[in-house]
């Protein structure tokens, strides 16, 4: 049972373009929804987070938007870099609850 | 400060064989996760631990135990390994929310 359905499964996007990942959820009752940064080797690492009270977020390049009534929130990363090529997994979880549900990760490559 | 660590980093097993997975934290965190990551499935949750003493199924509990006897640390057992349980390996202690991964142990099972 896959909560949060996450798309595209790759994107590959050239040096200063947007690249935008998809996630959309089925439990109404998530209020917390963080996106995960993972380079190769490595563990995941919290990138940035929002709560349904705002319908974006910003922190750098980086910028969530959420969409309460269609359940779906989406990543944004502007001025992209070969840097920023990982795999980025979105998440969610109930309040009271610190257990993520992640959604099944989007390869980006960033081509100079 | 260490963060979360975790030993072996690789491991290959027979199957049938068994081995025991170390995670350890130093952020004095109340809870700790062990995940599960596949080519194309993300991260799943095997098992969970919301405090000393307490452990919880997750996702993807079969074929593996855990134990949290100390605050710090979080340990998964696979008592008969199976080919299926080929897998990378990653324990995470979390705080307000945010989690915080280790490095990940690599397990072939042949």
């Amino acid at each position: 049972q896959q909560q949060v359905k996450q798309s595209p499964q790759s994107l590959i996007v050239q040096k200063g373009g947007i690249p935008i990942i998809n996630c959309a959820y089925e439990n109404t009752a998530f209020d917390y929804f963080p996106w995960y940064q993972q380079f190769p080797g490595k563990g995941p690492a919290l990138l940035i987070a929002i709560r349904p009270d705002v319908s974006e977020k910003k922190e750098g390049r980086f910028t969530i938007s959420f969409n309460k009534s269609a359940k779906q929130f989406s990543l944004h990363i502007m001025d992209s870099q070969p840097g920023d090529s990982a795999t980025y997994f979105c998440a969610a979880s109930n309040f009271g609850n610190e257990k993520l549900t992640f959604g099944t990760g989007t390869r980006l490559t960033i081509i100079p | 400060n260490a963060g979360v660590t975790q030993t072996p980093k690789f491991r290959v097993l027979k199957t049938g064989q068994s081995m025991t997975l170390l995670c350890a934290q130093d952020m004095n965190h109340e809870y700790m996760y062990w995940y599960r990551q596949d080519p194309g499935m993300g991260l799943r949750l095997i098992h969970y631990s919301v405090g000393e003493g307490t452990t919880a199924k997750g996702e993807v509990p079969d074929g593996y135990n855990v134990s949290r006897l100390k605050k710090q640390n979080f340990l998964l057992g696979l008592e008969s390994a199976a080919p299926s349980q080929t897998s990378v390996y990653f324990c995470a202690s979390s705080a307000y929310y945010e989690q915080y991964f280790g490095p990940g142990t690599r397990l072939t099972v042949t």
